[in-house]
């Protein structure tokens, strides 16, 4: 089973949509989980921390449940320039080391 | 500006021969981190570094080293022992992997010719 495991996608959705994409992780004891998002041929990039909580930053709100080991991203009235695939991460410490585990990500295709 | 700083961004290799990726940051973050990605496929970790002279594998070090002798500075080298190079090389750097997650450069795309 992969450490992280998401749905590829693509999701392809209208302007204005909202959407949702989800998350799991195996790995009960991960402690810090994010969200990246990586433009086609370009570096990821920090796209928002997920906090235990929920948190939110303008129209993505990020989710945690640590239970189900899940998270999730929410884009709420989707723009065409949300188009890009998003990766979800998480950080498992072993030992000495700490280091991000990447998902493979979920491609969103936001159509005019 | 601070940030991470790889090159070149394209680079062309024949076979059997070594190639070095350049990584430099000045950022001043202790750890730094050489992952490969494959069309649909995600990050994959080469190697890494939590401070200056050392450095461990990760997933995928058959084929590659690295050295860490300066903080900014992990050059990843791909020698002709790594039979498929062909792939898009990302270096990232971080203070605090669980705090702030990484700072990525913008990739080395390597193709063998």
């Amino acid at each position: 089973r992969k450490e992280v495991e998401q749905d590829p996608g693509p999701f392809n959705v209208p302007e204005g949509a909202t959407v949702a994409f989800n998350c799991t992780y195996s790995n009960s004891a991960s402690q810090s989980f994010f969200w990246y998002r990586q433009d086609c041929r370009k570096e990821p990039k920090l796209l928002m921390s997920v906090y235990s909580s929920g948190n939110e930053d303008g129209r993505f709100t990020a989710q945690l449940n640590r239970a189900s080991q899940y998270i999730s991203l929410l884009i709420r009235d989707s723009k065409l320039s949300d188009s890009a695939t998003y990766l979800c991460v998480v950080t498992n410490y072993g030992g000495a080391t700490n280091k991000l585990i990447f998902g493979t990500g979920t491609l969103l295709a936001v159509q005019p | 500006d601070g940030g991470i700083t790889q090159s070149p961004k394209y680079l062309f290799r024949k076979e059997g021969q070594n190639v070095t990726l350049s990584c430099e940051q000045n950022l001043n973050h202790d750890a730094m981190y050489w992952y490969r990605q494959d069309p649909g496929q995600g990050l994959r970790l080469i190697y890494y570094s939590q401070i200056v002279n050392d450095f461990q594998k990760g997933d995928i070090a058959e084929g590659y080293s690295v050295s860490r002798e300066k903080k900014e500075s992990f050059p990843l080298t791909v020698t002709s022992a790594q039979k498929n190079p062909t792939a898009f090389y990302l270096c990232a750097s971080s203070i605090n992997p669980g705090s702030y997650g990484y700072t990525f450069g913008s990739g080395t795309r390597l193709t063998v010719v």
